[in-house]
């Protein structure tokens, strides 16, 4: 059974960079992209980008010149950089892998890890 | 961006009930419909794919239909383990969007 589990600081001061790292455990991360998804409080859902294994990357526009998102096959660890955050960016993060089978679908979710942006 | 329109945003339901949810595309996504249940401090869970294909594990009151711009998530009897919010998601192209989210509620 695949698992993902999110890691990193929950507290972020503003115009800093927020870091996460997403594990993946289970199964291995090559041949599937692998996404980064957050919920601000009281919001919806907002895809933040996925990358591929092979370290392709698609980015959401609304977020593209602040965000990076890098894997590292060695650890089965991908990982999400967001720069020059502000009090907008405080949500729940969560990573999930992408599954392509004609249509693509996020089928395994990590439990998600609040970050909030505050001094 | 394709724009995901849910309703209704919010429901009363009792164990047992038919309930439906609709979500609309504002162009249209062919078939490239996801639908997800998200309770409160877990994992989102994915229900639907390719707007009618059940996910494996996932109970069969649950059913999707659609194609297009409109789309149905219908939960044939309601249990008590279906409170949750329900999201829709276009995966036609990105940037991958999610509809506002339906909650269901008890009665």
């Amino acid at each position: 059974q695949v698992q993902l589990q999110e890691s990193g600081p929950g507290l972020v001061k503003p115009s800093e960079t927020l870091s996460l790292t997403c594990t993946v455990s289970g199964g291995s991360i090559s041949s599937y992209y692998w996404s980064w998804i957050r919920q601000p409080p009281g919001k919806g859902l907002e895809w933040i980008g996925y990358i591929y294994y092979s370290g392709t990357t698609n980015y959401n526009p609304s977020l593209k010149s602040r965000v990076i998102i890098s894997v590292d096959t060695s650890k089965n660890q991908f990982s999400l950089k967001l720069s020059s955050v502000t009090a907008a960016d405080t949500a729940v993060y969560y990573c999930a892998r992408v599954y392509y089978g004609g249509n693509s679908m996020f089928d395994y979710w990590g439990q998600g890890i609040l970050v909030t942006v505050s001094s | 961006d394709i724009q995901m329109t849910q309703s209704p945003s919010s429901l009363s339901a009792s164990v047992g009930d038919r309930v439906t949810i609709t979500c609309r595309a504002s162009q249209s996504i062919r078939s490239y419909l996801n639908w997800y249940q998200h309770k409160p401090g877990k994992a989102p869970k994915l229900l639907i794919y390719a707007a009618s294909s059940l996910q494996s594990g996932v109970p069969s009151r649950f059913s999707g239909s659609g194609s297009g711009t409109d789309f149905t998530l219908t939960i044939s009897s309601l249990q008590p383990e279906d409170f949750a919010t329900y999201y829709c998601q276009q995966t036609y192209t990105p940037p991958l969007t999610f509809g506002g989210g339906t909650k269901v509620e008890i009665k």
